[in-house]
């Protein structure tokens, strides 16, 4: 079946410009993830929803960034007033529920560059 | 900061050899999990080994677990060109909530 989807591949942008990600989970998927990957580390945790409940924001850097998931579905991942030390491949994943042994299936990322 | 720490950064190995990457952590943890990245884009899932499991196998993956050491390491034996990808070990903990930890990777190179 489809597997997670991310939208755009990639996104050139301004500094100081709005932009948005989205991510189409795995249909049935109840949990969804975003994770930012700077060039060449390693993944860094940004947001966590599970089903309706109040989702886990610890990760986001700063109050430019928030996400929401509408429906138990689609998510959008928004950074405001962008700025060049965000520029990093945004990944989404989904896993069928929160559980610390389910495996998370990972799209193919948005690569955001600001210039 | 980051949960796991990845040993080596890099390797590069000929067709066939065996590559061995080595992942440690800090805190207890409730499972490792070893991912595959294929040009910075998405990642793919491994393998899964349990903090009370030793040793995992898949395949031509073997994943070994010491929670003693805090620390875990991923064999691909006979390697193959397709296996040049960069892996990360990803950690989950109670503490953590459902969160994975990653490392910052290995980057394998095999040449054919």
């Amino acid at each position: 079946g489809a597997g997670v989807s991310q939208s755009p591949s990639n996104k050139v942008t301004e500094k100081g410009k709005d932009v948005e990600l989205r991510c189409d989970p795995i249909s049935g998927h109840t949990a969804l993830y975003w994770y930012r990957q700077s060039l060449g580390q390693g993944l860094e945790f940004l947001i966590y929803f599970q089903g309706n409940s109040a989702p886990d924001k610890s990760g986001l850097p700063s109050d430019r960034f928030s996400a929401e998931r509408t429906g138990g579905s689609v998510s959008t991942l928004t950074i405001q007033r962008t700025q060049q030390e965000d520029s990093a491949v945004y990944l989404c994943a989904s896993s069928l529920t929160s559980g610390v042994q389910e495996t998370q299936y990972f799209g193919p990322g948005t690569r955001l560059l600001v210039l | 900061s980051q949960q796991g720490e990845e040993d080596p950064q890099a390797l590069s190995i000929q067709e066939g050899e065996n590559a061995t990457m080595n992942c440690s952590y800090k805190t207890s943890i409730n499972n490792l999990q070893w991912y595959r990245q294929n040009s910075g884009r998405g990642l793919v899932h491994l393998i899964l080994i349990r903090s009370n499991e030793r040793e995992k196998h898949s395949g031509r993956l073997r994943v070994t677990l010491d929670t003693s050491k805090k620390s875990s390491s991923l064999l691909i034996t006979a390697s193959r060109a397709a296996d040049t990808a960069s892996y990360f070990c990803a950690t989950d903990a109670w503490a953590a909530g459902n969160k994975l930890t990653f490392g910052g990777g290995t980057r394998v190179l095999v040449k054919p």
